[in-house]
């Protein structure tokens, strides 16, 4: 049973261009998560969405980030005209189910450097 | 404890010896908190969990303690072992697993 899987690991953008970042849920889960994580510091909650829905968005910024997640293939997170603050660790994390179960199976990451 | 700039709190232990990692939560109405390991790298890895009408939960090697008066949370390793050198975060769940992370503490452990 594949766990989390995210790609790419690593991205590198120059300021202005796009960033996509897939992620395939575990087998079975339906509930994916996406966080950021910069340098030294816990991840921060971005989003959460189901198939074809977003739940809690509260932690997306209002402008140049979206996410989604389709009923068929993996969630997405979309960043629009990067710029430097947008360099982290970007990661995927997913459950069976919506509650609190605590724990949230959590993807390797994908790095994005910003130049 | 706090992280001062952008350097993590650490504790170096010794092979054998156990850990004591402490955290402060901010939000006193979170009735669910979770320990994770980071590995240099990685993603967090799920520890142990308490729900907040438990004070004290323990797993293998680990135990979680919950102090809801004073919003503190400790995670305590026996016998640490080199494998559990990471940085380790505490984090609240706020609901739809709108997880809070504190900014972790960085474990070293010496052979």
């Amino acid at each position: 049973n594949a766990g989390v899987m995210q790609n790419p690991r690593h991205l590198v953008r120059r300021r202005g261009q796009e960033a996509r970042l897939r992620c395939s849920p575990m087998k079975g889960h339906s509930h994916v998560y996406w966080y950021r994580q910069l340098p030294e510091e816990g991840l921060k909650f971005m989003v959460y969405l189901q198939k074809e829905n977003i739940i809690d968005e509260s932690g997306m910024p209002k402008e140049r980030f979206s996410a989604e997640f389709p009923k068929e293939g993996p969630s997405i997170l979309r960043i629009q005209q990067v710029v430097r603050g947008d360099s982290a660790a970007y990661f995927c994390a997913s459950s069976p189910v919506g509650r609190a179960t605590g724990e949230l199976f959590f993807g390797e990451g994908s790095r994005l450097t910003v130049l | 404890g706090e992280s001062v700039g952008l350097h993590l709190p650490t504790l170096s232990v010794q092979e054998g010896d156990n850990s004591i990692i402490n955290c402060a939560y901010s939000n006193s109405a979170s009735d669910y908190f979770i320990w994770y390991k980071q590995e240099s790298g990685k993603g967090p890895q799920f520890i142990i969990d308490i729900r907040s009408n438990m004070d004290k939960r323990q797993g293998q090697r680990v135990t979680v303690l919950l102090n809801k008066t004073v919003k503190h949370l400790s995670l305590q390793i026996a016998a640490t072992q080199p494998g559990d050198s990471a940085v380790y975060f505490c984090a609240e769940n706020n609901g739809n697993n709108r997880l809070a992370f504190g900014k972790g503490n960085q474990v070293v452990v010496i052979p």
